[in-house]
C-alpha cells in the first residue's frame, strides 16, 4: 500500500513565526501536491512538484514556499504565519503518466494564533 | 478550471439505504475520480472512471459517467454507519499531473 506520512497532526504555531510541514511517501512517486482545505471553499492546490528539485504554483501560493530535496520528502514553508493560514493541510503523490490517481496523508490542521 | 461540482452540499439517510451523489463539471475530460474523507483525515481514493465507460461496480459502489451531459454520479447501496464521510469528485486539472477537486457531498448514514 502507498504510504504518505505528514510529520504533524495537529500544530498550533504563533503569528510571524517560520513553519515547516513536512510530507514522505514510500512509493517512489514523481508527483507531490500540496493542499488546503476550508470548509465551504473545498481543496485548493497551493504548489505541486514534478520530480526533484522542481516545482509549480498551483492555484493560492501566496504565502507559501515549498522544497523537494529528495523524490520521497516534499515540504511546505511558511515563511511568516499570519492566521489567515489557518486550515487543514493535506499533501499527496501521484504517479506520472496514467491515471493520476492521487493518494493523501492524513493532513495537519494548523492554528495560527 | 475544470471543476467538478457535487450536488447534494449534504445528504442524511438511514441505514440500509441508497445513497446517490451528482457531479458536474465543465470541459472534456478523459477520466473522472471519485474519493472518500471521513471526518479530519485525508482522502481516499475510491474509483476511476475513463470516458469511454458509462458505468463501474466496485463492491457496493456504482459510478456513471454521461459524458454528453458532462455529470457523474456515484451510488452507495445498502449504506453503512461506516460510510459517513464527504465524498468529492475529482477531474483532470489541466495539465497531466494535477487534478481539481469539487467542494463535496457530506453524507451521514444514521444507525
Amino acid at each position: 500500500d502507498v504510504k504518505v506520512t505528514q510529520s504533524s497532526r495537529y500544530l498550533v504555531k504563533r503569528t510571524g513565526e517560520k513553519v515547516f510541514l513536512e510530507c514522505v511517501q514510500d512509493m517512489d512517486h514523481e508527483n507531490m501536491f500540496w493542499y488546503r482545505q476550508d470548509p465551504g471553499l473545498g481543496l485548493r492546490l497551493i504548489y505541486f512538484s514534478y520530480d526533484v528539485k522542481m516545482k509549480e504554483k498551483g492555484d493560492i501560493p501566496e504565502g507559501y514556499s515549498v522544497s523537494r530535496e529528495k523524490k520521497e520528502r516534499f515540504s511546505l514553508i511558511l515563511e511568516s504565519a499570519s492566521t489567515n493560514q489557518t486550515s487543514m493541510y493535506l499533501c499527496a503523490s501521484s504517479f506520472n503518466g496514467g491515471t493520476n490517481i492521487q493518494y493523501f496523508g492524513a493532513g495537519t490542521r494548523l492554528s495560527v494564533l | 478550471s475544470q471543476q467538478g461540482e457535487e450536488d447534494p452540499q449534504a445528504l442524511s439517510i438511514q441505514e440500509g439505504e441508497n445513497a446517490t451523489m451528482n457531479c458536474s463539471y465543465k470541459t472534456s475530460i478523459n477520466n473522472l475520480q471519485w474519493y472518500r474523507q471521513n471526518s479530519g483525515r485525508g482522502l481516499v481514493h475510491l474509483i476511476l472512471i475513463r470516458s469511454n465507460e458509462r458505468e463501474k461496480h466496485s463492491g457496493r459502489l456504482r459510478v456513471t459517467l454521461d459524458t454528453s451531459k458532462k455529470s457523474s454520479s456515484l451510488l452507495i447501496t445498502a449504506s453503512r454507519a461506516a460510510d459517513t464521510a464527504s465524498y468529492f469528485c475529482a477531474t483532470p486539472g489541466g495539465s497531466n499531473y494535477k487534478l481539481t477537486f469539487g467542494k463535496g457531498t457530506l453524507l451521514t448514514v444514521n444507525p
